[in-house]
């Protein structure tokens, strides 16, 4: 039923290391992918997003990479810092300003 | 800019009340969106507007749940009876009709329902 997944709810993740975070999806109809983060107690806050023509977009210290032929969508921080401690949502749409979230993963980030 | 807005915070009512949840969202932006977020399902769309017109309400649980949006700078989701399982935080967004789309959030509203 769930048509975005992500795997694992949390990581640790030593600082300065890289993190990796991992979303699988269900529907090849889907063109329009985005990640979020979530301080506690905030709204989630928009980090970056990647259309289906791409397979890779950076933006600093982010970077998501999109693999269609396996529905597999992931997001590389490096280096990784204490501030990036937080949950993580992916996102997915097909067109529209609706978007399907994942249950999200919770980055630890260890000084 | 304020960002949108969301009152209240927190919530604490009994089971069989009824629970309204208000949204301004930001100046200009003419698409809205509620979302619920729970540990099992994460965050949820309950339904989205357009020129406070509502667009999708698929994901609205049940006839309990409404929402409306008489003007550009307000909105509310109202849970008539509320019950228990309807315990979640519950997120306002709003964008413009732009390609990119970034939805921007308010800081969501705590819902306790005892």
């Amino acid at each position: 039923d769930q048509q975005v997944k992500q795997n694992s709810p949390s990581l640790s993740v030593q600082e300065g290391r890289i993190s990796i975070l991992n979303c699988d999806y269900t529907n090849s109809m889907f063109d329009y992918f985005l990640w979020y983060k979530k301080y506690p107690a905030e709204g989630p806050t928009f980090l970056i997003s990647i259309s289906s023509i791409k397979d890779k977009n950076e933006d600093g210290r982010f970077t998501v990479f999109l693999n269609k032929s396996a529905k597999h969508l992931s997001l590389h921080i490096v280096p990784s810092q204490p501030g990036d401690s937080a949950v993580y949502f992916c996102a997915v749409s097909s067109g529209t300003y609706k978007y399907i979230f994942g249950t999200g993963t919770r980055l630890k980030v260890l000084a | 800019d304020a960002g949108v807005i969301q009152s209240p915070r927190h919530e604490v009512t009994e089971m069989g009340q009824e629970v309204t949840l208000r949204c301004k969202p930001i100046s200009g932006h003419d698409y809205l969106f509620w979302y619920r977020q729970t540990m099992m399902r994460g965050l949820e769309l309950l339904i989205y507007f357009n020129n406070n017109v509502p667009i999708d309400d698929s994901g609205m649980p049940e006839d309990r749940f409404s929402a409306k949006m008489p003007n550009a700078s307000f909105s509310t989701l109202k849970i008539q009876p509320s019950e228990p399982r309807d315990s979640a935080v519950y997120f306002c967004a709003s964008t413009t009709g732009t390609m990119s789309g970034t939805q921007y959030f308010g800081p969501g509203t705590r819902l306790t329902v005892l």
